[in-house]
């Protein structure tokens, strides 16, 4: 069974920084692109970035470049985001996305078919 | 980049059937969507992918009840028999060619 399971969310002032972690289970962690989608409260989905299967490549929405980095450790079987600089506007679930396998990319079949259960990022003061 | 337009609400009555639309923008007609569901408190969960020749291919568990299918731009999903645990948001999602992921901005289901 895939199972993706956030941690490291939590409160954290505005300039803050904080990573989130994703566990993953039940697949071939190292053969599947990865990915991290945000929501704000009473807001839709957004993207926040992508990472391919052997880390060799991310892509960032314009609003987090520089700011957020994501990262794996396919030893591991896990994701990361950092999170630097953090503003109001960041607060949100921030949810852990299982991507296509590299094969799936090249053919076009590009989309998230797996979610994990979402992590809480509130920025206050 | 393409844009996915997703009407913000729709409803439909117990039992009965509802077909919600994704469009593609401008240029990306061709292009595979997924749709998601999020049901209230909850995380999305996957759906189905839909292509552009209305091809669609469902995530483990999802019920009978959920179709995929696909004219010129518009990717549909259609719920047949609706229950009460259908009353959720419904996302779809898309790539495009530099790897950027793009949201539509959901419908909210109601169930009468």
């Amino acid at each position: 069974e895939v199972q993706l399971v956030e941690s490291g969310g939590g409160l954290v002032q505005p300039g803050g920084s904080l990573r989130l972690s994703c566990a993953a289970s039940g697949f071939t962690f190292s053969a599947y692109w990865m990915g991290w989608v945000r929501q704000a409260p009473g807001k839709g989905l957004e993207w926040v970035a992508n990472i391919k299967h052997d880390g060799s490549e991310q892509y960032y929405v314009d609003s987090v470049k520089g700011q957020f980095t994501i990262s794996r450790d396919n030893a591991k079987n896990s994701l990361y985001l950092q999170m630097n600089r953090l503003r109001a506007e960041d607060t949100a679930v921030y949810y852990c996305t299982r991507g296509p396998t590299y094969y799936d990319f090249w053919s076009g079949e590009k989309y998230f078919d797996y979610w994990g259960q979402g992590a809480l990022v509130t920025v206050s003061s | 980049q393409p844009v996915l337009t997703q009407s913000s609400s729709a409803s439909a009555s117990l039992g009965s059937s509802v077909k919600l639309t994704c469009t593609l923008s401008s240029g990306h007609s061709s292009y595979i969507i997924a749709w998601h569901q999020q049901q209230p408190g909850k995380a999305p969960r996957y759906l189905m992918k839909v292509d552009g020749s209305g091809s669609y291919n469902k995530g483990s568990g999802v019920p009978d009840r959920f179709s995929g299918s696909t004219s010129g731009a518009d990717r549909y999903l259609t719920i047949s028999n609706l229950q009460s645990e259908d009353e959720a948001d419904y996302y779809c999602e898309t790539w495009d060619s530099n790897t950027h992921v793009v949201f539509g901005g959901g419908t909210k289901l109601t169930v009468l």
